[in-house]
């Protein structure tokens, strides 16, 4: 069971917009930023979004992060087939345990 | 480029222990911490710890604490992840991901596939 929740899948169809959403506590989401991760079938994990909603370089601006009090959400909009991977929310959790990082149990979107 | 290239697939036995790698290039080792992460078959991510090259500062999951060992080698760029005493459940995909500016995991390494079969 992971720490952040997300649901398990979500679907569009091409142009489309969708989006994930990542739920927390005060300890994570609350009181840190959110971090997003695109996992390619078969290819390790790659940084989508950071510190809520920003884009490394490189990410097309299709792609979006919001966060509000302890739950945040990734959208895509103009949905492209490409789009279709695993999208995993992270943040920093500041427990009594920790700190450590915690990680959504991850959304499988399929591009219809 | 910034890279973190990982040492090749392991098929171990139960009980055997097992150490992988993770070899930093395109930048300055000691300067970014190194995490490792899990990816079990068909399931989610999940942080194992982290290590700072600098000073070998290691900082665990409450889930992987006494488990598994991380350590580094800043003589050599690299950074490693170790079992004593490997379970089946130990399966899985293992990455290394580098700490960034941003504040994210950024490169990640090409994975470690560990089997651990009988």
């Amino acid at each position: 069971q992971s720490v952040l929740t997300q649901p398990p899948s979500a679907s569009g169809t091409p142009g489309q917009r969708v989006t994930i959403s990542c739920s927390g506590s005060s300890s994570n989401i609350g009181s840190n930023y959110v971090y997003w991760y695109q996992q390619l079938p078969g290819t390790a994990p790659k940084l989508l979004i950071y510190r809520n909603n920003q884009r490394p370089s490189g990410v097309p601006d299709r792609f979006s992060g919001s966060k509000s009090g302890t739950s945040a959400s990734l959208a895509i909009s103009g949905l492209r087939s490409e789009d279709e991977a695993d999208y995993y929310c992270a943040a920093w959790d500041d427990s009594l345990s920790g700190p450590f990082w915690v990680f959504g149990g991850g959304t499988k979107l399929t591009v219809l | 480029e910034v890279q973190l290239v990982q040492s090749g697939a392991e098929v171990k036995k139960p009980g055997e222990s097992l150490r992988i790698s993770c070899k930093g290039s395109g930048y300055s080792f000691t300067s970014y911490w190194i995490s490792w992460v899990r990816q079990m078959p068909g399931k989610g991510l999940e942080w194992m710890g982290r290590i700072d090259p600098s000073d070998s500062y290691t900082n665990y999951s409450p889930s992987f604490q006494g488990h598994v060992t991380i350590s580094a080698d800043k003589s050599i760029s690299t950074a490693y992840l170790q079992w004593s005493s490997l379970k089946a459940s130990d399966t899985a995909m293992y990455y290394c991901a580098r700490g960034s500016e941003t504040g994210g995991f950024d490169p990640w390494g090409q994975g470690t596939l560990v089997t651990v079969s009988s």
